[in-house]
């Protein structure tokens, strides 16, 4: 069965450092994802990318943060200066089409900032 | 703006006992709902939806209906298993020209045999 992966499942790193997490959506989809949920908190969206360009994004996502679909198969979050508060479990998502409503998750990256 | 609330956690239930997780939303228009499960070390996976109102979801055993007149979206189960030990999300769309999902705070359920 198709599924989404990230990688790392885990990366540390210090405050200020520049960060990039991969995600490989399933093959045939179409529209991209990023959420974030901080340790016991709600899973919050980030911003959503078709065709190419951000499609929405929440205030969360500030200059810090953008997307890129560099090749055909991987979808990647950077962080420029990470903060402390940058801390999260980012889970990337796909779905094959709006209408479906359906997007499919990955297990997620734990980011720790130090 | 639109929102998610579930009943806190941690659930903790006998395995066969009947299981009922509250969600309640505010939303404007007519949002579609989700539920959401994350199994231990794994992402969230989708467990139902219902896309309009009255409608019902279920998957494995698991039910929720789309309740308007009382903007609600319970899920329910008759008999729980150890193995749906896990934490259940309660998410909308909002419809319209966005795509996102809004979360609940998550409700962790345990099982016990």
């Amino acid at each position: 069965e198709p599924e989404v992966t990230q990688t790392p499942s885990h990366q540390v790193t210090q405050m200020g450092q520049e960060v990039i997490l991969r995600c490989v959506p399933i093959s045939n989809h179409l529209y991209f994802y990023w959420y974030r949920q901080i340790l016991g908190q709600k899973v919050e969206f980030l911003v959503s990318f078709y065709n190419n360009e951000i499609s929405e994004k929440s205030e969360i996502f500030d200059d810090q943060f953008s997307v890129e679909r560099p090749d055909g198969s991987n979808f990647t979050l950077k962080i420029r200066s990470t903060k402390l508060e940058d801390s999260a479990m980012y889970f990337c998502a796909s779905s094959s089409e709006r209408a479906s409503n359906e997007q499919f998750f990955g297990p997620g990256t734990r980011l720790t900032v130090l | 703006g639109n929102s998610v609330t579930q009943m806190e956690g941690p659930v903790t239930l006998s395995e066969e006992a009947f299981l009922t997780i509250n969600c309640t939303y505010t939303a404007t228009g007519y949002p579609s709902l989700f539920w959401y499960v994350q199994y231990p070390g794994e992402g969230l996976q989708l467990l139902l939806k219902a896309t309009k109102a009255d409608d019902k979801g279920s998957n494995k055993g698991f039910e929720a209906t789309y309740r308007k007149e009382t903007t609600s979206f319970h899920l329910e189960k008759g008999s729980v298993q150890v193995s749906d030990s896990a934490v259940y999300f309660c998410a909308l769309r909002g419809g319209g020209s966005s795509y996102k999902l809004i979360f609940g705070s998550g409700t962790r359920l345990l099982v016990r045999p």
